[in-house]
């Protein structure tokens, strides 16, 4: 089945530092979601990306798809506590099934 | 517009006990997932219905696992019997459409601890 590595599996900063999350896959990939779990909490949609070399913003967070549509990242610019907690990039393969990806856990300290 | 319910929140069982968690998905969504959580790692999709019908199931383990979605709305997850490796959140999310890459709107999960 489809599998969606990314790195790292944790990242500690320092609020104000940026940080970066890489999804890779080694097949081509149709679409690729993101999405955000808080601690203790559930996974929330945060964008999907369809088109090769797509780029998308929402505040601080930039989403991005590869070209060659195997890869994805997402970077948070200037890091709130807020910010904390696991993003997960997720793909849809066969049968409209949703794979998710390992996970980031971003720890943000003041 | 209300989200995913789902119950109880939480659940302590020994082994070999049967348990079942409910989930209400959003109204007029049509496709409903039950994923399975463990600590530290990512979802992983156990079953998935449109609207009363099975789409995959692939990774249900059919031997203790069981779902069904009456009338294409709520749904039930039934475990019977459990084991210690059944720990884990078991999240219930819903999308609107059969079809395509919708969005997942996910519960906040009921989280189960086997003893």
């Amino acid at each position: 089945g489809q599998q969606v590595m990314q790195i790292p599996q944790y990242q500690h900063v320092q609020e104000g530092e940026d940080f970066t999350t890489y999804c890779n896959s080694s097949t081509t990939l149709s679409n690729i979601q993101w999405y955000k779990q808080r601690p203790g909490g559930h996974p929330v949609f945060l964008i999907q990306l369809v088109k090769s070399g797509e780029v998308k913003k929402q505040k601080r967070l930039t989403f991005q798809f590869g070209e060659a549509k195997k890869n994805s990242s997402l970077h948070i610019t200037a890091t709130q506590t807020t910010d904390v907690g696991t993003y997960f990039c997720a793909v849809y393969g066969t049968a409209s099934k949703l794979t998710f990806g390992t996970g980031t856990r971003l720890q943000v300290t003041l | 517009e209300a989200g995913v319910a789902q119950s109880p929140r939480y659940k302590i069982i020994e082994k070999r006990q049967s348990v079942a968690f409910w989930c209400n998905p959003i109204s007029g969504h049509a496709t409903l997932y039950w994923y399975q959580q463990i600590l530290g790692q990512g979802p992983k999709l156990l079953i998935q219905f449109q609207n009363n019908g099975v789409v995959d199931d692939s990774q249900l383990p059919k031997d203790r696992f069981s779902a069904e979605r009456l009338k294409g709305v709520d749904s039930t997850l039934k475990i019977q019997p459990a084991k210690l490796e059944d720990s884990a959140v078991y999240l219930c999310a819903s999308s609107p459409r059969t079809s395509g890459f919708d969005e997942q709107f996910f519960g906040p999960g009921t989280r189960l601890t086997v003893l």
